[in-house]
């Protein structure tokens, strides 16, 4: 079965640092990734996403990039974190119709 | 542009009362739709979908939506509800016209609370 994995769970970052978290996909060939941030445990923005090995998509302007190194692996990262980066950021993989998601990284930028 | 809408913020009902919680969509085309939950500091998990078929989609923990067309909406039912159901309800919504790498759509979340 597939499973989808993120890390850190939690991670508290001053403004101004840099910022990498990590999504990886098991059980499945050439998903489709997406980063999502939700802010105030309520709707979703959808960050970017990925079709395949170096294909990013953004999908707003922000602070923020993403890189897919290998076809299970995905990758959110930033240079210099703002305070507005604060949020609960998912991953998730999808094949046809359906999304699964991962169980997420809280950001708190200070 | 596709785009779904969930009225409601927040829906309070009582333990063993029949709950609904209220989506309604817009697209170009026909529509796939969703539901997911999401429980605190959790990623949303999936419930149910519809792609075609039969208008009454059952899915996860007693949970059913369905499909009206000309209502464009996809409502989530359950006939008695349970407290360990309170949780964040996502609908979402994608164009079966386009290609599966393009986006699903989802509501802004309707929080579902059930007291005991």
């Amino acid at each position: 079965s597939q499973t989808i994995h993120q890390w850190p769970a939690t991670l508290v970052q001053p403004v101004g640092s840099p910022l990498s978290l990590e999504c990886t996909v098991e059980g499945t060939s050439n998903p489709n990734l997406y980063w999502y941030r939700q802010a105030a445990g309520r709707g979703l923005q959808l960050l970017f996403y990925s079709v395949g090995i170096g294909q990013i998509s953004s999908e707003v302007p922000q602070n923020l990039s993403a890189s897919r190194p290998q076809d299970r692996q995905f990758i959110l990262s930033s240079k210099k974190l703002l305070l507005s980066d604060s949020g609960f950021y998912l991953c998730a993989w999808s094949v046809e119709n359906e999304q699964y998601f991962g169980p997420g990284t809280r950001l708190t930028v200070t | 542009a596709q785009s779904v809408a969930q009225p409601e913020d927040q829906v309070n009902v009582a333990e063993g009362n029949p709950l609904t919680v209220k989506c309604t969509y817009s697209v170009s085309g026909n529509p796939y739709l969703f539901w997911y939950v999401q429980y605190p500091n959790r990623g949303l998990q999936f419930l149910l979908k519809y792609i075609t078929g039969d208008n009454l989609v059952k899915g996860s923990y007693g949970f059913e939506a369905e499909f009206n067309k000309s209502q464009t909406s996809f409502h989530l039912k359950k006939p008695s509800a349970l407290v360990s159901d309170s949780a964040l309800y996502f609908c979402a919504v994608r164009d079966r016209r386009s290609s599966s790498a393009s986006k699903i759509i989802f509501g802004s979340g309707t929080r579902l609370s059930i007291r005991p």
